[in-house]
């Protein structure tokens, strides 16, 4: 089984771009999760999409980052502009629906912002 | 105060040596995670556990409900276990997940 997929996997901007995260979920998962996650720091949920609707997103700073899953499967999350203290790793996750389900990650995108 | 906290931040150790990371909770959970992060990012769940105690290999994990209380031990520890292990409890309120900051753990050989 195909784990789930995120790119890039680094990616150096200066602040003020724009910059945008991939994430394919494992296939058959319906539930996907965008984390922030600061060095020292354990991740931060950004976003939760039941299949393309939003679950979550209540830390979401909705003024410079978006995120989407048009089709309920792969998802964008996007940020513009950037700000230095959005350096961080982006997680995604995946999971199948239900209670105390399980969540596997991507291997993450760290992003630099300078 | 955190909803989850873990102890120690930071722990090295030398090889062979048997390791405890514990975390603490306040809230009423459903379930509780333990996961591993390796340089690089990425994140691999490692037990999720409501009751009890769990093993896989060497790494052992045991809740106690009660206590609001997990710890993950390793025993036989080596070189290739160090990473950040992560504790996350889902809340049994709205079933987010709510993270520990992690445990640095380095094993020297």
């Amino acid at each position: 089984e195909a784990g789930v997929a995120q790119s890039p996997r680094y990616k150096i901007i200066e602040k003020r771009q724009s910059v945008a995260f991939w994430c394919n979920p494992i296939s058959g998962h319906a539930t996907l999760y965008w984390y922030q996650q600061i060095l020292g720091q354990g991740p931060k949920l950004l976003i939760q999409f039941q299949n393309n609707g939003v679950v979550d997103d209540s830390q979401l700073p909705k003024d410079r980052f978006s995120a989407e899953r048009l089709k309920g499967v792969d998802s964008t999350l996007k940020i513009q502009p950037a700000k230095l203290e959005d350096s961080a790793v982006y997680l995604c996750a995946s999971s199948s629906t239900g209670t105390n389900y399980e969540q596997y990650f991507g291997p993450g995108t760290r992003l630099t912002v300078t | 105060k955190n909803e989850v906290e873990q102890s120690p931040q930071n722990l090295t150790a030398q090889e062979g040596e048997f390791i405890t990371i514990n975390c603490s909770y306040s809230v009423g959970i459903s379930a509780l995670h333990w996961l591993q992060q390796h340089p690089g990012g990425g994140i691999v769940s490692l037990f999720m556990l409501s009751s009890g105690k769990k093993k896989h290999g060497r790494l052992i994990a045991t809740i106690n409900i009660q206590e609001k209380h997990s710890s993950l031990h390793i025993t036989a520890s080596h070189p290739r276990d160090s990473a950040v292990y992560i504790c996350a409890v889902r809340s049994s309120g709205n079933y987010q997940l709510i993270w520990g900051a992690g445990t640095k753990l380095i094993i020297k050989p």
